[in-house]
């Protein structure tokens, strides 16, 4: 079984502040971790994924994720937030031979100016 | 340009009416889903396609139909037994065979009111 906690459904930060976003996963075998970013009334967009290789991962818009197994956490961070980084935000994981990704609630990031 | 097209972005439907959305790629995608979104619930399954011809309900399928006969079309019947239909939803695919750990590219999405 594979299951995706994020925590906080808003998250509020200054536009040049410091972007975290925390994502916990259960799963009984490695998974593999994705955090999507949705626009107002868009589709999602990937962002990033993690599939057992560096477990520090890069991904657009200067946004980047690590995977800490112990901790079981694949937090998203970007060191200064843009106005234009405001939109909500998914975090979903894939393990167990699934093809069909469970995804957190998600997280709504708000920038002020 | 490869991607997922729905339509319409709006749309309007009646009470007792059904109601078709439309679901195309061009990614040569094998799986293909429907997702519904509500505000603060995140995405929630619908139905969810391997292969041509073949389907499965998701996690709230009561109310709701589809068909794949086509490798890249996966049309969502949003039928009249669906009491709630009031939603933004999503069309996505993936590579889908188990193994892959294939990201979801998504479509723009569908806007339905129930007037």
């Amino acid at each position: 079984a594979q299951s995706v906690t994020q925590l906080g459904s808003h998250v509020s930060v200054s536009e040049g502040a410091l972007v975290l976003l925390r994502c916990n996963y259960s799963s009984s075998v490695p998974p593999y971790l994705f955090w999507y970013v949705q626009y107002p009334n868009q589709g999602l967009q990937l962002l990033l994924k993690y599939t057992s290789a560096a477990t520090l991962v890069k991904g657009i818009n200067g946004f980047e994720a690590e995977f800490k197994k112990s901790e079981t956490s694949f937090h998203l961070t970007k060191p200064s937030a843009h106005m234009s980084d405001a939109a909500e935000y998914f975090c979903a994981v894939l393990s167990g031979g699934s093809y069909i990704p469970t995804f957190g609630r998600g997280t709504s990031l708000i920038v002020h100016p | 340009d490869g991607g997922i097209t729905q339509s319409p972005k709006y749309l309007f439907r009646k009470e007792g009416q059904n109601v078709t959305l439309s679901c195309e790629q061009n990614l040569n995608h094998d799986a293909m889903y429907w997702y519904r979104q509500d505000p603060g619930q995140g995405l929630r399954l619908i139905y969810y396609s391997q292969i041509v011809n073949d389907f499965q309900k998701g996690d709230i399928a009561e109310g709701y139909s589809v068909s794949r006969e086509k490798k890249e079309s996966f049309p969502l019947t949003v039928t009249s037994a669906q009491k709630n239909p009031t939603a933004f939803y999503l069309c996505a695919s993936s590579g889908g065979l188990a193994g892959d750990y294939n990201e979801q590219f998504f479509g723009p999405g569908t806007r339905l009111t129930v007037l």
